[in-house]
């Protein structure tokens, strides 16, 4: 069955370091998505991306982060400057169309650790 | 301001024994309910998604029921196994855009043999 695969699944940086996440979608899919959840809260939209822009980003994305889809598999998060509080779980998720009644499918997550 | 409320925030029960998980919300306009299962250190995998119509959703031993007009909604599992240990989320969605989704913080259930 074709998932979503991310990443490393652990990353460890040093604060004001940039760091990239990577993702790859379901290949057959349209619409990508960066969540987080940080330890022991919710799970927290962060963007979603189609045709190469974004189409929605939240209060969070702010200009530390930037999405990329370098070529036609990876679908990328950059955080230019890491802060203490950007530690937390990153999950990437991708769906066929767009729409909240469509299935979204999750990755396994990347744990990133500022220290 | 949009908010989802899960109950109880913890649970253990037995293998074999039924169980149900309780989520409200307060989001206005109301398009759509979600849960999910999300294992320790993994992604949320879907259980269930109902529209405001809807008011009862299964798949396999789990039933998801909705009550647009108290704006409740609780997952039933049935004859429980070790392999349903997990956060269970509630997540609701209004008609329009990804980023008002709102996610529950979640329900820890641990079953035990």
């Amino acid at each position: 069955e074709p998932e979503v695969t991310q990443t490393p699944s652990h990353q460890v940086t040093q604060m004001g370091q940039e760091v990239i996440l990577r993702c790859v979608p379901i290949s057959n899919h349209l619409y990508f998505y960066w969540y987080r959840q940080i330890l022991g809260q919710k799970v927290e939209f962060l963007v979603s991306f189609y045709n190469n822009e974004i189409s929605e980003k939240s209060e969070i994305f702010d200009d530390q982060f930037s999405v990329e889809r370098p070529d036609g598999s990876n679908f990328t998060l950059k955080i230019r400057s890491t802060k203490l509080e950007d530690s937390a779980m990153y999950f990437c998720a991708s769906s066929e169309a767009l729409g909240t009644t469509y299935e979204q499918y999750f990755g396994p997550g990347t744990r990133l650790t500022v220290t | 301001k949009n908010q989802v409320e899960q109950s109880p925030q913890s649970l253990i029960i037995l293998e074999g024994k039924n169980c149900t998980l309780q989520c409200n919300y307060t989001v206005s306009p109301f398009s759509n309910l979600r849960w999910y299962k999300q294992d320790t250190g993994r992604g949320p995998v879907s259980l269930t998604i109902m529209t405001f119509s809807e008011n009862t959703k299964s798949n396999g031993r789990y039933t998801a029921t909705l009550d647009a007009d108290t704006k409740q909604s609780s997952l039933h599992i049935t004859a429980s196994q070790l392999s349903d240990s997990a956060s269970y989320i509630c997540v609701v969605s209004p008609p329009s855009g990804y980023s008002t989704l709102t996610f529950g913080k979640g329900t820890m259930l641990l079953v035990s043999p």
